[in-house]
């Protein structure tokens, strides 16, 4: 139980065009879902926290225009990046937290890679 | 973004030894948890710690949260080479966000 899903799990797009990728609690509801930023060698990094049904709380530095984020039901989060640029390259990784408890379960991530 | 100091930040074995690693904070912390992950894969929650001076395990992973809040370590018993990968602290600190913040990671490798 407790699976989280993302899709796609890699993509390469041109500078300049908007990328979507979806987070999906699979056997649960999730209340709060979580976009962490990872870039290689280094630590996950917490972009946002989204609510369903309520705007996202970005973190400081973190463009809001940039990186929509939209929670729309209990089973399903979007970040899409706008306008992406070679430096949005990155590993991108959700997490879900159960309406039950405290844990917060990840998804397998996707890679972003931006020509 | 704030992070956990972890250390050390990356170790070399030999398979069949123990491993220990420890994450400090300048903040106090209700949960302490400590995640592996794999390259190209989301980390997976190896144990979890709710209370101040808890020690938990799970088979040779046994972790405790610092008495202050402020720290926690894990160690790993009799290290196989399944036990490679990177190994995140991360804490939490309840209430209505539940934000993690994870720790800067070590880097385990084993040799056979």
């Amino acid at each position: 139980g407790a699976v989280v899903s993302q899709h796609p799990s890699w993509v390469i797009c041109k500078s300049g065009t908007s990328v979507k990728i979806e987070c999906r609690s699979l056997d649960f509801q999730a209340t709060t879902m979580f976009w962490y930023r990872q870039f290689p060698k280094q630590s996950l990094m917490l972009m946002a926290t989204s609510n369903e049904g309520s705007k996202a709380t970005y973190e400081q530095g973190v463009e809001k225009d940039k990186f929509l984020i939209n929670h729309a039901s209990l089973t399903l989060s979007t970040l899409t990046v706008t306008s992406a640029h070679p430096e949005d390259s990155s590993f991108y990784i959700c997490s879900a937290k159960s309406m039950v408890g405290y844990e917060q379960y990840f998804g397998p991530g996707t890679r972003l890679t931006v020509t | 973004g704030q992070q956990l100091n972890q250390s050390p930040q990356s170790m070399f074995i030999q398979e069949g030894e123990d491993v220990s690693m420890n994450c400090t904070s300048s903040s106090i912390f209700n949960t302490w948890l400590w995640y592996k992950q794999d390259p190209g894969e989301g980390p997976v929650l190896l144990i979890a710690l709710y209370k101040a001076g808890e020690l938990t395990s799970n088979g040779r992973l046994t972790a405790q949260f610092g008495i202050t809040r402020k720290d926690s370590f894990l160690n790993i018993s009799a290290s196989i080479p399944s036990d490679v990968g990177i190994y995140f602290c991360a804490g939490q600190y309840g209430g209505a966000t539940n934000k993690l913040i994870f720790g800067t990671g070590t880097l385990l490798a084993v040799q056979p």
